[in-house]
């Protein structure tokens, strides 16, 4: 079946500028999550959903990052003011149930690039 | 999360078999030990992961101390698709938490192959 999806693989944009990256989960996939990678470290936990609710927001790195789920599948992550500091791959995986022992399915990513 | 220590890089020639390890001192008793690859320009993988006893699956074998405090992921005959970054994590049991779902990855061993 369909993996992961995220739109668009690649985004530049010019600094102070309004992004939207979008993540299509695994179809029936409760949990969905979204880390952030820069170059030569291991991904960074953002957020996690739980169906449509925010189950643990605390990656966020401040108020200008926000991400909704709103009908529990699709998200959306939105930066506001971009920073040039926020130029990374953004990476978005779910998995069925959210547990600890749940295998976590990861997209391609985004690359993010602020001018 | 617990911390986890694995070394910055490893080499290994075709169809040999490779053990990467993973220190995890501070493991507590509701800890699991998950292991996921990054192969280039893509997003992580799951591998396997374990508890308590070693366990195989089609891709690896995972092998964990009698004090849980490393373990080891084996890859029986390495290929060149085998070349990526691997990491080491441990992840809450507690199904009450919030932040339990979550991956907390650190920088990983980059695996080399040689032909």
């Amino acid at each position: 079946g369909a993996g992961v999806s995220q739109t668009p693989s690649n985004k530049v944009t010019e600094k102070g500028k309004y992004v939207e990256l979008r993540c299509d989960p695994i179809s029936g996939h409760t949990a969905l999550y979204w880390y952030r990678q820069s170059l030569g470290q291991g991904p960074e936990f953002l957020i996690y959903f739980q169906g449509t609710g925010a189950a643990d927001d605390s990656g966020l790195p401040n108020d200008r990052f926000f991400a909704v789920r709103p009908e529990g599948s699709v998200s959306t992550l939105k930066i506001q003011r971009t920073e040039r500091g926020d130029s990374a791959v953004y990476l978005c995986a779910s998995s069925p149930r959210g547990g600890s022992t749940d295998t976590q399915y990861f997209g391609p990513g985004t690359r993010l690039t602020v001018l | 999360d617990a911390k986890t220590t694995q070394p910055n890089s490893m080499e290994s020639n075709e169809e040999e078999p490779v053990h990467l390890p993973c220190n995890h001192s501070t493991i507590s008793g509701t800890d699991y030990i998950h292991w996921y690859r990054q192969l280039p320009s893509q997003g992580p993988e799951y591998v396997i992961h374990g508890l308590t006893s070693n366990v195989n699956n089609r891709m690896a074998s995972l092998a964990i101390a009698e004090d849980r405090k490393s373990s080891t992921l084996i890859l029986h005959r390495a290929t060149l698709r085998d070349a990526a970054v691997y990491y080491c994590i441990l992840r809450e049991i507690s199904a009450g938490g919030t932040s339990y779902g979550k991956l907390t990855f650190g920088q990983g061993t980059i695996l080399t192959v040689h032909p």
